[in-house]
This record gives structure tokens, C-alpha cells and sequence, in this order.
């Protein structure tokens, strides 16, 4: 069975420091990974994805992943924080195929807090 | 286009009621999600239907919840007798479904459903 791990809770940053968000995943076959952000009172938006092809996928507001097979990890980046980044993210991984097995399901989330 | 919709966006109801949930998928789009998020919580799986296939009810907690769709359109989450833990958001999803291609979904605002 297919599953995602986002280990820490929080993640607390300074405002033009550089960011990390971890994600692990388990799943046969070749994974496709998702990452997705809900600010506050909103709903979840799509930031990413990987499919296949080059190992680092870059996304909407400056976020950027990197797919890495052999540690089963899909980490999200961003260069120099900011305080409007500061927002609930999730990870999500779907398994191959084309059938109602093939769901994609979501990591339990990391809130990310960026202080000025 | 018209995004996802769901309604109602707010849900009051006695413990012991049954309560249904309504979601409208983007026009086109053949897979459909629902998820249930506690307050501060992850994203919970609770169903996934894929075009004409069998859907995956693997998430539902209980034999109290239940979902329909008909074909491509219109969902609807029905909850029995609901209990106090019912209470959450209800979040509905769609996406493309194509043989081979996976597409990021697209989420609707969420039914906020209270249980007294």
C-alpha cells in the first residue's frame, strides 16, 4: 500500500532564509508526487508535481522539489523565505496506473511559520 | 471556469441525524476525491471514484458513510447517524483521469460539518 510521511510538524524559518518542507514516501512502481498548499480560511492549492523526467520540478511562487528515487524522498524548497509563505503544505503521493486503486493520498502536513 | 463547488459550506446537526454533502466537479473531470480534514489536522482518504471503474471506498471509516457518483457529474457523501467525531471539514476533489497522464486535482471550499 502506498503511503507519505512528512515528519515534522513545523517548520520555523526566518524571513530570506532558505526553506525546507521533507516528504517520504512509499509506493510500488514509479511514484507520482504532489505538493499542495492551504493558507489560512482557504482552500488547497496545487504548487507542484512530479511526474518523470528532471529530478528537480519547479512550481508556482518561487517553490521548487526534488524527486530523489534511491532515499524515497520528494523535499520542498525555496531559496530566500517570506512571510506570506507562511501556510499549511502537504505532500502527496499517487501509485501508477489508471484504476480506482491508483488514489493519491496526503501526508499529515507541516505548518510553516516564517518570521520577519 | 467554474471550479469545484460544495454545498452546504456550513453544517449544523444533532448527533443521530444524516446528514448529505454535495460536491460538483469541474466540468470533465473523471476522477473525483473525498477527504475529510479535522481542525489542525491531515487530509483523510475516505473515497475515490475513476471514471467507470468500481470506486475505492478503502477510506471510509465506518459502514455509517457512504458515497454516490453518477457517471462524470454530481457527488454526494451521505453520513448516518453521525456522532460527535464526524465533525470536520469535508473536502471534495477532481482531477483528469487519463490512461497514462496524471493531473493535479482541483479542490472545492470545503463543508464544514458540526455535530452536537
Amino acid at each position: 500500500a502506498q503511503s507519505v510521511a512528512q515528519p515534522e510538524d513545523q517548520v520555523n524559518v526566518a524571513e530570506g532564509n532558505p526553506l525546507t518542507v521533507k516528504c517520504t514516501y512509499s509506493v510500488s512502481g514509479n511514484p507520482y508526487l504532489f505538493w499542495y498548499v492551504q493558507y489560512p480560511n482557504r482552500g488547497l492549492q496545487f504548487l507542484l508535481k512530479y511526474i518523470t523526467g528532471d529530478n528537480l520540478v519547479k512550481g508556482s511562487y518561487g517553490f521548487e522539489a526534488e524527486f530523489n528515487k534511491s532515499q524515497t524522498s520528494f523535499h520542498l524548497k525555496k531559496p530566500s523565505a517570506l512571510v506570506s509563505d507562511s501556510a499549511l503544505y502537504f505532500c502527496a503521493v499517487r501509485a501508477p496506473g489508471y484504476s480506482s486503486a491508483s488514489k493519491i493520498i496526503f501526508g499529515s502536513g507541516t505548518r510553516l511559520s516564517i518570521r520577519p | 471556469g467554474a471550479g469545484v463547488s460544495q454545498s452546504p459550506s456550513n453544517k449544523v446537526t444533532e448527533k443521530g441525524k444524516d446528514v448529505e454533502l454535495r460536491c460538483d466537479p469541474i466540468s470533465g473531470h473523471t476522477a473525483l476525491y473525498w477527504y475529510r480534514q479535522r481542525l489542525g489536522q491531515g487530509l483523510e482518504f475516505l473515497i475515490y471514484f475513476q471514471g467507470n471503474s468500481a470506486p475505492d471506498k478503502s477510506g471510509l471509516p465506518s459502514d455509517r458513510f457512504s458515497a454516490e457518483r453518477t457517471g462524470e457529474s454530481v457527488s454526494t457523501l451521505t453520513i448516518q447517524r453521525t456522532q460527535q467525531e464526524d465533525s470536520a471539514v469535508y473536502l471534495c476533489a477532481s482531477s483528469y483521469g487519463l490512461a497514462g497522464v496524471t493531473y493535479e486535482q482541483y479542490f472545492g471550499p470545503g463543508t464544514r460539518l458540526t455535530v452536537t
